[in-house]
Parts: C-alpha cells; sequence; structure tokens
C-alpha cells in the first residue's frame, strides 16, 4: 500500500521561531490533508490540499503532488502550535475505491517560552 | 452547534467484558470512521462506513464490532476477543469519504 513518511518526528523550538514539517507519499494522490492534535487528543483538521499552496493565518501548505510531497510551514510559532502534527492523504489509482485516508506517524511540536 | 460526539471520555473495561463507546454526528455525513492511537503512535484504522447499513473492516478490526443503523450514529463495541483493548479511541466523519475530514474529541480505553 501507500506509503507516508513525515520529517523530522520531533522537533523543538523556541517561541518565535519558524519550521517547515514534510511529508512524502510513495504513489499519486488526490487528496491530502493536514492535522494538528493538540495536547488534549484533539484533532483539527488545518489543511485540505491535494495541490497547489493556502495560507491561514501563521500556517500555510504547499504540496507538489507530481513530485509526491507536502509541506506545512509554521511562522511565529506559539507555545499553543505544541502537538503533533499529521498529513494524510488518499490514493488516486482507479482501484483505490473509496478507501479511507493513509495517515503517517506524525511530526512533535514543542515550542518552549 | 454541529459536530461529532463522542461519549464517554473515559472508560473501563473489566476482563471478559464488552464496552461500546459511542459516536454521533450531526454533521449530515455519509462516512464515518473509527480509529485507535496507542501512546506516542499515528492513526490506525479500525473500520469505517461510507453509507448507512454498510461497513468496511480497517487494519486492525479484530476484536471490535461495528453497526451504522442510522446515519447520524456510529458506535463501535470493543469485544473480549481484543486482548489490548488499552489506546485512545477516534471517531470520525466527512460529507463523503475523500471529503475534509473531522474528529470527535476521543474515548480513552483503560482495562481495570
Amino acid at each position: 500500500g501507500i506509503q507516508v513518511e513525515q520529517s523530522p518526528p520531533d522537533l523543538i523550538l523556541q517561541e518565535g521561531a519558524n519550521s517547515t514539517l514534510r511529508c512524502n507519499f510513495s504513489d499519486s494522490v488526490n487528496n491530502l490533508q493536514w492535522f494538528h492534535q493538540n495536547p488534549w487528543g484533539q484533532l483539527i483538521n488545518l489543511f485540505y490540499i491535494p495541490s497547489g499552496t493556502k495560507q491561514n493565518g501563521r500556517l500555510s501548505a504547499t504540496t507538489v503532488a507530481t513530485e509526491r510531497y507536502s509541506l506545512l510551514y509554521i511562522s511565529s510559532s506559539q507555545t499553543t502550535d505544541s502537538g503533533v502534527y499529521f498529513c494524510a492523504v488518499h490514493l488516486s489509482k482507479r482501484n483505490s475505491g473509496n478507501t479511507p485516508l493513509v495517515f503517517g506517524k506524525g511530526t512533535r511540536l514543542s515550542v518552549i517560552a | 452547534d454541529g459536530g461529532i460526539t463522542q461519549s464517554p471520555k473515559y472508560l473501563f473495561r473489566k476482563e471478559g467484558q464488552n464496552v461500546t463507546l459511542s459516536c454521533e454526528q450531526n454533521l449530515n455525513h455519509d462516512a464515518m470512521y473509527w480509529y485507535r492511537q496507542d501512546p506516542g503512535q499515528g492513526l490506525r484504522l479500525i473500520y469505517y462506513s461510507q453509507i448507512v447499513n454498510d461497513f468496511q473492516k480497517g487494519d486492525i478490526a479484530e476484536g471490535y464490532s461495528v453497526s451504522r443503523e442510522k446515519k447520524e450514529s456510529f458506535p463501535l463495541t470493543v469485544t473480549s476477543a481484543q486482548k489490548n483493548p488499552t489506546a485512545f479511541y477516534l471517531c470520525a466523519s466527512s460529507g463523503r469519504p475523500n471529503e475534509k475530514l473531522f474528529f470527535g474529541s476521543g474515548t480513552q480505553l483503560s482495562v481495570l
């Protein structure tokens, strides 16, 4: 099946720093989503971004589907950005049917004041 | 207030007992999902349903069962056959299978 790899696995930042999280995937996809899981376990959908670039406040994401990767940028990080960031993809192959998203293992981010 | 409600927030299971986790959504979504998350790990798919009265096994369905009798509800039963049930369980839904995915707040299941 499709492989989804996220890097780095762990990241520690000083408050105010910028960071880039990466998601590589092994096959063609028609759907890519980024999620943030806060320290209390709640998962929030940050971006639905099968291709191109989107921005939402201090966060932005870029997906280059032809090169099979996506990047999540966090600027001017705050302690509330701490948690785990997951990317998830859906295969675009004809025989993939309506199979669910495949998740990466996540990047654990700690922002220190 | 639209969303996905999971209950209870914490649940304890005794040996040999079946327990049921509730998931209700009022988003009018067709597709619903159950994921299991172990400490420090990613999400693993247990079961999913794309339409009422139909559901499919995910990657780790053994020891679990589900039903989808109503569009709004997708309860998960952790049976006594699941020998290592301690985990954080997350329910999710989307309008259609490939659309934006939304999550409930989760249920922490522990074994007594």
